[in-house]
């Protein structure tokens, strides 16, 4: 059965710093792309950050550019959402999900609060 | 950018009814389109990817359309597990992008 299982979020001041982890099984981790997509609360979804499957292809919408860097160990079977300088708008679920195109495996979320 | 438009914002139905909703792109995304489920408190499920094709145990009520830049899901018959929050997005290009999702709710 595939398994994706976030953590890492929590409450943090504007300006802060969290690195979010997702935690996969049941299925050969190093072959599929992985995407972050986030969720504000009461609001649509946003795709965050997608990385293939070696690690070395990745990408990042604009508003998160230069702050927020996906990663990835095939080794451990986990991805990863290093997240820094956060602002009160990057307030949200935030979803791991297996695939680059159209996922068809999604974790349970992991809320980040960004609030003074 | 490409922007997904999805109409209309809510859709009032009874179980059994019928449910059309559309989602338009600024620009071609080809077929590169696919449509999600969300239920209150739960992560999005894949429903339709490649514009028509029916993702793992989606039932054969659910069926999509369409290519370029218009786009339509149906849900055949109304069951009321179905009534819930549907969003499409494209995967054309970076980035990806959604709809802001249409409300299916019980009439």
């Amino acid at each position: 059965e595939v398994q994706l299982v976030e953590s890492g979020g929590g409450l943090v001041q504007p300006g802060g710093s969290l690195r979010l982890s997702c935690a996969a099984s049941g299925f050969t981790f190093s072959d599929h792309w992985m995407s972050w997509v986030r969720q504000a609360p009461g609001k649509g979804l946003e795709w965050v950050a997608n990385i293939n499957p070696h690690g070395y292809e990745k990408n990042c919408v604009d508003s998160v550019k230069g702050r927020f860097t996906i990663s990835r160990d095939n080794a451990k079977n986990s991805l990863y959402l290093q997240m820094n300088t956060l602002r009160v708008e990057d307030t949200a679920v935030y979803y791991c999900a297996r695939g680059g195109n159209s996922p068809g495996f999604w974790g349970q979320g992991t809320l980040v609060t960004v609030s003074s | 950018e490409i922007v997904m438009t999805q109409s209309p914002a809510t859709l009032s139905l009874s179980p059994g009814e019928r449910a059309t909703l559309s989602c338009r792109a600024s620009q071609s995304v080809s077929s590169d389109l696919a449509w999600y489920q969300q239920k209150p408190g739960q992560a999005p499920r894949v429903l339709i990817y490649g514009a028509s094709s029916r993702a793992t145990d989606i039932p054969a009520r659910f069926s999509g359309s369409g290519s370029g830049t218009e786009f339509t899901l149906t849900i055949s018959s109304l069951q009321s597990e179905d009534f819930a929050v549907y969003y499409c997005q494209h995967y054309n290009n970076w980035p990806r992008t959604f709809g802001q999702g249409t409300k299916v709710e019980i009439k």
